[in-house]
């Protein structure tokens, strides 16, 4: 079983749709959890952060946290097609281990 | 303010060769870390560099290894490619510290092994 599970996708919505991006994971020991947005032949940039449950909200981005669930979701409001891209979800912990653990990814389409 | 750049962006080469890739990381930054992500695939761990020495290494064979250059470049080698090696190899900048301060990718070195 991996660490962080993601749904693949392909997700497609018109242009103005609520998005959501869904991550499990399994590690426990996870304690920070990151959404990074990742455009063709670029490399993944950092959207959102948080170390808590509950949820986060940065613009037309909002991240939630469950960690009784172990679940973790981004929603997209007012959806653009400038946010057509793959949408990684990374876990790590803040002592000892420097890595990021990332979700498959899930490929996005906005459709004007 | 330059970010994080990676030399060469393509690659092929052929299987049992050698290949060397490049980081300069962000200015100001000290800490490399190298992932690579494969076709459809989230990037995976290899290795992380911090005052020229590797200080965590992820699941991947010896045949990967790196260096950190004093002015905090960094390479990525790999020996005796296979051709599952084809990937994206991302490198990956930050300030000393755990990965939730930030970090910069580049755009990273597509390999391929033919």
């Amino acid at each position: 079983q991996k660490e962080v599970e993601q749904d693949p996708g392909p997700l497609s919505v018109p242009e103005g749709a609520i998005v959501s991006l869904n991550c499990t994971y399994s590690n426990s020991a996870f304690q920070y959890f990151m959404w990074y947005r990742q455009y063709s032949r670029k490399g993944p940039e950092l959207l959102m952060y948080t170390y808590s449950s509950g949820n986060k909200e940065d613009g037309r981005f909002t991240a939630q946290v469950d960690k009784s669930s172990k679940y973790i979701s981004l929603f997209i409001r007012d959806s653009q097609p400038s946010d057509s891209a793959t949408y990684l979800c990374a876990m790590g912990i803040i002592q000892g281990a420097q890595k990021l653990v990332f979700g498959q990814g899930t490929r996005l389409t906005i459709n004007p | 303010d330059a970010g994080v750049t990676q030399s060469p962006t393509h690659l092929i080469k052929t299987r049992g060769q050698q290949v060397t890739l490049r980081c300069s990381p962000k200015s100001g930054h000290d800490t490399v870390s190298w992932y690579q992500q494969a076709l459809g695939q989230g990037p995976q761990f290899i290795f992380q560099y911090y005052e020229e020495e590797e200080r965590q290494r992820g699941n991947f064979p010896d045949r990967f290894s790196g260096h950190q250059f004093p002015n905090y470049s960094s390479e990525l080698n790999v020996n005796a490619l296979l051709l599952g090696d084809s990937a994206l190899y991302l490198c990956a900048s930050s300030l000393e510290g755990p990965a939730v301060y930030g970090y910069t990718f580049g755009s990273g070195t597509r390999l391929t092994v033919v």
